[in-house]
């Protein structure tokens, strides 16, 4: 069955702390992996986006990686900040035919001052 | 570019009456998805267009939900009738190409509230 795990729930830090936010998925065929961040009361925004072939791929303080044999995923983020409050949600692509996105149930950061 | 755009924003209605939430793609883009989302499920695709041609709708719940895209720029999403449990944010977005293509872009969202 087609899954995507993601850990912590929540999770709350102080600013300027780093912190990093795990996905673990069980999904085939796989097609890419995607992080997006949502604030409250808005639409997802897109973070990263990373094919089978690549490992790391950064975005300002956002930095995912991935690793394909394990099917995990991290987003790791540096010197947070208040605005990093949000949920971030791993999402990953699956092709066989149509498109298949299987999301995940996010995880909901809270950056203190 | 105005980005996509919903509306209603927020629609308040009694259960078995009919809700229609709208759509505006990106100009340009050609795929559109319509998701719902809700603290237990979290964010769920419900069917995606490609070229206005509906592709995977099998995200939808039931019978009662339809989806419409006469035009490149406009989409609409149906439930009839509704129900308690419809209660959501629904979200449209649209892309140039699924796949590798980073340029999903979601609107604001409809928050629908069935009482």
């Amino acid at each position: 069955k087609n899954q995507v795990e993601q850990s912590p729930q929540s999770l709350i830090i102080l600013e300027g702390k780093n912190c990093t936010l795990q996905c673990n998925y069980t999904v085939s065929p796989f097609s890419n992996l995607r992080w997006y961040k949502q604030d409250t009361g808005r639409g997802p925004v897109s973070l990263t986006i990373m094919t089978f072939s690549e490992n790391t791929k950064s975005n300002g303080r956002y930095t995912a990686t991935l690793d394909a044999d394990t099917k995990q995923s991290s987003l790791h983020i540096t010197a947070s900040q208040l605005s990093d409050s949000a949920s971030y949600i791993c999402v990953v692509t699956s092709t066989s035919g149509t498109y298949k996105y299987i999301f995940g149930t996010g995880t909901r950061l809270k950056v203190l001052a | 570019d105005a980005g996509v755009i919903q509306s209603p924003r927020h629609e308040v209605t009694e259960m078995g009456q009919e809700v229609t939430l709208r759509c505006k793609p990106i100009s340009g883009h050609d795929y559109l998805f319509w998701y719902r989302q809700t603290m237990m499920r979290g964010l769920e695709l419900l069917i995606y267009f490609n070229n206005n041609v509906p592709i995977d709708d099998s995200g939808m719940p039931e019978d009662r939900f339809s989806a419409k895209m006469p035009n490149a720029s406009f989409s609409t999403l149906k439930i009839q009738p509704s129900e308690p449990r419809d209660s959501a944010v629904y979200f449209c977005a649209s892309s140039l190409a699924t796949g590798t293509s980073p340029t999903a872009a979601f609107g604001p969202g409809t928050r629908l509230t069935v009482l």
